[in-house]
């Protein structure tokens, strides 16, 4: 069973300008998220989408951060404009659906530095 | 608001030796507790969930224990290995609502050959 995949690996950009994160959950997993990883903290969620729709975006910073999953299957996370505090790993993850009971699988993360 | 605290943040070990890892959380309402180890570049592997009715779980080398009166979980790593350095993340479930881990900061092991 093949994981969650994610691309870029690795994403270098200068403050203010815009990247993307995309990301395939495994296969018919309904439940997607995003999570933030600082260095040194463990990972906070930002967004949590069930199907095509958002459960949880109660810590995206809205201003800045979007996320859309259009299809109910793909996922892509925008930053427009970039700060330096971005610099994180950008972790997405998936399970069967968004019970409790359901175990969250995690892909290798994004790893952005902001200049 | 949920809290989750892992003590310590790092610890080096020499080969063969036992250890233990903490997390302690806030707020006792949780659905069940996961530890997970973390590679460098990689994403995050489950190694044990522990339901929020059970007092441990085994597998392997690992055992983890949860006493949720306290608000605490302990990862007990026996005979350890290089192989088994990296980072170690306690998370916890909420009871209702969303299904949003709430991770601890992590425990940053190496294993001395």
């Amino acid at each position: 069973e093949a994981g969650v995949a994610q691309s870029p690996r690795y994403k270098i950009i200068e403050k203010r300008q815009s990247v993307a994160f995309w990301c395939n959950p495994i296969s018919g997993h309904a439940t997607l998220y995003w999570y933030q990883q600082i260095l040194g903290q463990g990972p906070k969620l930002l967004i949590q989408f069930q199907n095509n729709g958002v459960v949880d975006d109660s810590q995206l910073p809205k201003d800045r951060f979007s996320a859309e999953r259009l299809k109910g299957v793909d996922s892509t996370l925008k930053i427009q404009p970039a700060k330096l505090e971005d610099s994180a790993v950008y972790l997405c993850a998936s399970s069967f659906y968004g019970g409790a009971v359901n175990e969250q699988f995690f892909g290798p993360g994004t790893r952005l530095t902001v200049l | 608001k949920q809290e989750v605290t892992q003590i310590p943040a790092a610890l080096s070990v020499p080969e063969g030796e036992n250890l233990v890892l903490n997390c302690s959380f806030t707020d006792s309402a949780i659905y069940n507790l996961q530890w997970f180890r973390q590679d460098p570049g990689k994403g995050l592997t489950s190694l044990l969930l522990i339901q929020s009715s059970q007092r441990e779980q085994t597998s392997g080398r690992l055992n983890a224990s949860l006493d949720k009166s306290s608000g605490r979980s302990t990862l007990y790593i026996a005979a350890s290995q290089p192989g088994d350095s990296a980072t170690y993340l306690c998370a916890v479930r909420k009871q209702t609502g969303a299904n949003n881990l709430f991770f601890g900061t992590g425990t940053r092991l190496t294993v001395i050959p």
